[in-house]
């Protein structure tokens, strides 16, 4: 079993819906998680962090954890075709590093 | 503000040769620095940590005699490529995160090719 899983894509959503975004993880005590953005030939950039249980908003973008169940989740609402990229799931695993997914590739249908 | 600097952008070296890469915060102080690799179509890749003042620590598999990190002060890290090789042809990533944070901020990535 991976660390952090995420399914691969590609994940097609209309102009204008909700895209829903999701990762799943092995170790029960990872503390914080983070989603990354990356565009095809740029480096991630940080889109959420989240820490407890619940909803985080941010925007247009709403991180989910599941603490119980191993999962965090990424909304994106009113998806626009700037949205269209990779996104990374990020974990911590123990002081320092972060274990990253594999990544979900999204494209928004103008 | 989270502001990380890599330079060059990209760059073009011959077989045998060293390519230093430089990965800067700008506008924090990063006590812990990371250098990724990524192939395309790949996920990210650790290759190693680095706190500032000490030695790095590599992932395993990662040759730290041909990977070099520095990491002399909060704002700077460095990665030399030694004796480049094509297989050593890569997007190199740095990221950067401040003292009692948890996120990483990641630099724009520099494009190594060797011919």
């Amino acid at each position: 079993q991976k660390e952090v899983e995420q399914n691969s894509g590609p994940l097609s959503v209309p102009e204008g819906a909700i895209a829903s975004l999701n990762c799943t993880y092995s170790d029960r005590v990872s503390q914080s998680f983070f989603w990354y953005r990356q565009y095809s030939g740029k480096s991630p950039e940080l889109i959420m962090s989240i820490y407890s249980n619940g909803d985080k908003e941010d925007g247009r973008f709403t991180a989910q954890l599941n603490k119980a169940s191993q999962y965090v989740s990424l909304l994106i609402r009113d998806s626009q075709p700037s949205d269209s990229a990779t996104y990374l799931c990020a974990v911590n695993k123990g002081a320092q590093k972060l274990v990253f997914g594999q990544g979900t590739r999204l494209t928004i249908n103008p | 503000g989270a502001v990380v600097s890599q330079h060059p952008s990209w760059v073009i070296c011959k077989s045998g040769t060293s390519v230093k890469i430089e990965c800067r915060s700008l506008d924090f102080q990063a006590t812990t620095m990371f250098w990724y690799r990524q192939f395309p179509k790949q996920s990210l890749m650790l290759m190693a940590t680095s706190n500032e003042g000490s030695k790095a620590t590599y992932e395993q598999g990662v040759e730290k005699d041909k990977f070099l990190i520095n990491h002399a002060s909060l704002t700077l890290s460095t990665l030399t490529v030694t004796s480049a090789h094509p297989e050593d042809s890569s997007f190199y990533i740095c990221s950067a995160r401040g003292l009692n944070a948890y996120e990483q901020y990641f630099g724009p990535g520099t494009r190594l090719t060797v011919t």
